[in-house]
């Protein structure tokens, strides 16, 4: 089976902009998380996705916002950057059932979109 | 709400020492636990996890967990380090019903082997 992908893997952006990032999770797997990651913060959950609904998110402002389509793909915006947006964005996707919570069934990992903002 | 320590941000062993790199959680309610390792440029694979099964949790790569209620502790431990060790290391929790928690992942652990 094809891993997560995650395109682009690089990007750079300026203050104000906004960007989409994609993903793109394992075949069969309906759970989609987005996690950002940076050298203060570490790794903090974004929010995840579940047969196109939002089912659970983070501690982060409403310029993050993402969504799942109908073949389990999924997009992360953020609007309005910031300097502080600057960080590696990673999905992940496991094959979690409808009653299980997140984190239950081990999630695999994309390789991850670095956006840097300027 | 639940949280993580993993206490030192870079551990140093030799080639063939014992690895252990320790994780303590905080959870009001029965935890699962995860280890997550990252190399340079990738994104997360898991080591293994505990989902409340067997309190001894054996991984990938000769890795294994612990699960201690008591001390609210699950450290990662291999007998002989390897070069291709060399790694970040993240310890993650989660719990039933978490919420808007997900997963909630320590700071990390930057493994260094030396020869």
């Amino acid at each position: 089976k094809a891993g997560v992908t995650q395109t682009p893997r690089y990007l750079i952006k300026t203050r104000g902009q906004q960007v989409t990032l994609s993903c793109s999770p394992i075949s069969g797997h309906r759970s989609v998380s987005w996690y950002q990651q940076t050298p203060g913060q570490g790794l903090q959950f974004l929010f995840e996705y579940f047969s196109e609904t939002q089912r659970n998110k983070g501690n982060f402002p409403g310029r993050f916002s993402g969504r799942q389509f109908s073949n389990s793909r999924s997009e992360m915006n953020v609007s309005t950057l910031e300097l502080g947006d600057s960080a590696l964005y990673l999905c992940a996707s496991s094959p979690v059932g409808g009653g299980a919570p997140v984190g239950y069934n081990e999630q695999f990992f994309g390789p991850g979109t670095r956006l840097t903002v300027l | 709400a639940q949280s993580v320590t993993q206490l030192g941000s870079h551990v140093s062993v030799s080639e063939g020492a014992l690895v252990l790199l320790r994780c303590n959680y905080s959870s009001s309610v029965p935890p699962y636990l995860f280890w997550y390792v990252q190399y340079p440029n990738q994104g997360l694979q898991l080591l293994l996890k505990y989902t409340s099964a067997a309190t001894l949790v054996k991984g990938i790569n000769g890795f294994e967990a612990e699960f201690k209620k008591s001390e609210t502790s699950f450290h990662l431990t291999k007998p002989s380090a390897h070069m291709s060790d060399a790694a970040e290391y993240f310890c993650a929790v989660s719990v039933s019903g978490g919420g808007a928690d997900g997963l909630t992942f320590g700071k990390g652990t930057h493994l260094i082997i030396q020869p």
